[in-house]
C-alpha cells in the first residue's frame, strides 16, 4: 500500500525557515517524480515544486524560486522541501504528490498533507 | 502560461442527477496532459481521471471523462451523497509543471 506522510510544518514568523518531509512507502520511491502542492485555507491548490526520480532535475513555480529548495533522499524514501524567507502567502497545507508514471501525467497518490503557517 | 477556467463555479443538485463539469484551457492543450481530481473537506486530493478520459484505479464507472483541445468535461451519473465535493482540472506542461483550475463546488440541493 502506497503511503505518503508529510511532517516539519508549523507556525514560523515571516522570513523564518522550515523544512517539510515527506516519507514514502509501497512503491519504489526512485522510479517516480514527485511534487509538492499547497492549499492555502479556504483556496485552491497550487503546484509548488518537484523532481524527477533521481532528484537531477527540479521544478518550481515562480513565487518560490530562489527561496524554496526541493530535494530527495532515495536511499531514506523521503522528499523534502526546504523553504527560505517564509511570506505571509506561503501560509497553506502542504502536500507531498507522487507522480503516475511516463504515461500517467498526473498525481495517483497524496500525503494527508502538513500546514504550514506563516505570521508574527 | 496556459490557464485553465472552470465552470460553473458551484452546482447544487440532488442524489440521483447527472452532472458535467467544464475545464477550458487558455490555449490547446494534449488530452494525455489532463486530469481530475475530487477533494472532500479535510481531505487531500484524489485522482479521479488522468489523459482526459481514463480513470484512476478504484474510481466507480459513473465518473467519466472527455474533451479535446480547450475543451474538457467531467461527468458524473447518477450522483451518490459521496460524490459531493470540490473537483478540480489539472494540466501537465512546462511552466509551470502543474496548472490547477480553480475548481468547481458540486453542492447537495
Amino acid at each position: 500500500e502506497v503511503q505518503l506522510l508529510e511532517s516539519g510544518g508549523g507556525l514560523v514568523q515571516p522570513g523564518g525557515s522550515l523544512r517539510l518531509a515527506c516519507a514514502a512507502s509501497g512503491f519504489i520511491f526512485s522510479n517516480y517524480g514527485m511534487s509538492w502542492v499547497r492549499q492555502a485555507p479556504g483556496k485552491g491548490l497550487e503546484w509548488v515544486s518537484g523532481t524527477g526520480g533521481r532528484g537531477e532535475s527540479t521544478y518550481y513555480i515562480e513565487s518560490v524560486k530562489g527561496r524554496f529548495t526541493i530535494s530527495r533522499d532515495n536511499s531514506k524514501s523521503t522528499l523534502y522541501l526546504q523553504m527560505n524567507s517564509l511570506r505571509p502567502e506561503d501560509t497553506a497545507v502542504y502536500y507531498c504528490a507522487k507522480r503516475g508514471g511516463t504515461e500517467l501525467r498526473a498525481f495517483d497518490y497524496w500525503g494527508q498533507g502538513t500546514l504550514v503557517t506563516v505570521s508574527s | 502560461e496556459i490557464v485553465l477556467t472552470q465552470s460553473p463555479g458551484t452546482v447544487s443538485l440532488s442524489p440521483g442527477e447527472r452532472v458535467t463539469l467544464s475545464c477550458r484551457a487558455s490555449q490547446s492543450v494534449s488530452s494525455s496532459n489532463l486530469a481530475w481530481y475530487q477533494q472532500k473537506p479535510g481531505q487531500a486530493p484524489r485522482l479521479l481521471m488522468y489523459g482526459a478520459s481514463s480513470r484512476a484505479t478504484g474510481i466507480s464507472d459513473r465518473f467519466s471523462g472527455s474533451g479535446s483541445g480547450t475543451d474538457f468535461t467531467l461527468s458524473i451519473s447518477r450522483l451518490e451523497p459521496e460524490d459531493f465535493a470540490v473537483y478540480y482540472c489539472q494540466h501537465y506542461g512546462s511552466s509551470p509543471m502543474y496548472i490547477f483550475g480553480q475548481g468547481t463546488k458540486l453542492e447537495i440541493k
